[in-house]
Order: structure tokens, then C-alpha cells, then sequence
């Protein structure tokens, strides 16, 4: 049974860079049927999709969190990890990792089917 | 602002029926396919539907997916007070993937 962990600091300093890993276990994340995910929720708001990497390291990012979003993925380690540079208080958020289905003969992002149980980050001085 | 629109908020009566909408455009829903989740309160999000109609194994078939043109629908039948949740769609979209809102389904 695949399950998705993530880990992390729940407060951090305005302006700084948000870090959170996620960890894989129960399977590979050098799956060619899939992308790994990062999705977020602020307190009392809907999901907002941040980005998603393949085992390969190719990646697509939400554009509207471009600038400050770096997905990077451990194959060694079955982790993939985010960074959010420049935080404000609207990041602050629940961040969930999710296991995202890659349609490879079209070559598209298809449903998250697999979350973790996510991990509430804070962004206060 | 969400690109897919559901409605904040729907409600029936246990035993019941219920249709949540999820609508689009021709770059998302319209060529693409899409997924339902279930937010039970203080979780994480569950997947419900996928490629518009398919449940994943261990979903009861008392939900059901389906797709129009740049439009999506979940359907709900059997209410039960357990499905009080928070529902969203979601799709792929010129290379991003986006969410609706979110709908509160209330089970009088």
C-alpha cells in the first residue's frame, strides 16, 4: 500500500523560504505512470495546486506561484521535496503531497489518487 | 477566482439525490479529463472520480461521474449523513492543473 508523508517546520519567518520533503513508502517514486504533487489549502479556503515532478526531474508549476516554487526529487531517497521563497502570511496553509496520474500516450496530468494526510505551515515573525 | 466554477454550496435530505457541476472550457473539461474529491472535515482529500467517470476500488457505486461538452457533473445518490463533505473538481489545463471552489454538500 502506497502511502505519501510529508515533513517539515509548521512555522516560519515572513520572507523566508518554506521547505517541506515528502516521502514515498510502499512503492517507487521512479514510476513512469506517475508525477508527484504539492497542494496546499489555506485555512477555510479550497486547494490550490502548486506543482508537480516527474522521477525524471521534469516539472510543471502553477504560474501564478512560478516565481517562487522549486520541486526537486530524490529518486536515491524516494522523496521529492518543495521550496516557497519570499513567504507571506497568505502562504500560510495546510500542504498536502499527492501522487498525480501521468496519461503518458497524451501527455497529460490526470487525477490525484493517492494523498498524504498533510502538514499545517504557519508563516508568523 | 477558481477556473472551474462549482457552486459554494448544495443540500437534500438523507436517502436522497444530489448533482454537483463543475463547469469549464474547452482547455480544461473540454479536452481533458476530470476528477472528483471527497473532503471529509480535518482531512485530507479523497479521490471520488477519475477520467470522469471511473471510481476508484472501494468507492460505492452510489457515486457516479459524468461529463458534457466543458461541463462536469458528480452525482450523490443514497444520501447518507456521512457524505457531508467538501467536493471539488479538478482538471488539466494547458499544461497546470486547476480545482473548482469547492462545494459543501449539507445532508439535511
Amino acid at each position: 500500500q502506497l502511502q505519501l508523508q510529508e515533513s517539515g517546520p509548521g512555522l516560519v519567518k515572513p520572507s523566508e523560504t518554506l521547505s517541506l520533503t515528502c516521502t514515498v513508502s510502499g512503492g517507487s517514486i521512479s514510476s513512469s505512470d506517475h508525477f508527484w504533487g504539492w497542494i496546499r489549502q489555506p485555512p477555510g479556503k479550497g486547494l490550490e495546486w502548486i506543482g508537480s515532478i516527474y522521477y525524471s526531474g521534469s516539472t510543471y508549476y502553477n504560474l501564478s506561484l512560478k516565481s517562487r516554487v522549486t520541486i526537486s526529487v530524490d529518486t536515491s531517497k524516494n522523496q521529492f521535496s518543495l521550496k516557497l521563497s519570499s513567504v507571506t502570511a497568505a502562504d500560510t496553509a495546510v500542504y498536502y503531497c499527492a501522487r498525480h496520474v501521468y496519461l503518458l500516450w497524451f501527455g497529460e496530468l490526470s487525477a490525484f489518487d493517492i494523498w498524504g494526510q498533510g502538514t499545517m505551515v504557519t508563516v508568523s515573525s | 477566482q477558481s477556473v472551474l466554477t462549482q457552486p459554494p454550496s448544495v443540500s437534500a435530505a438523507p436517502g436522497q439525490k444530489v448533482t454537483i457541476s463543475c463547469s469549464g472550457s474547452s482547455s480544461n473539461i473540454g479536452n481533458n479529463y476530470v476528477s472528483w474529491y471527497q473532503q471529509l472535515p480535518g482531512t485530507a482529500p479523497k479521490l471520488l472520480i477519475y477520467d470522469n467517470n471511473k471510481r476508484p476500488s472501494g468507492i460505492p457505486d452510489r457515486f457516479s461521474g459524468s461529463k458534457s461538452g466543458t461541463s462536469a457533473t458528480l452525482g450523490i445518490t443514497g444520501l447518507q449523513t456521512g457524505d457531508e463533505a467538501d467536493y471539488y473538481c479538478g482538471s488539466w489545463d494547458s499544461n497546470s492543473w486547476v480545482f473548482g471552489g469547492g462545494t459543501k454538500l449539507t445532508v439535511l
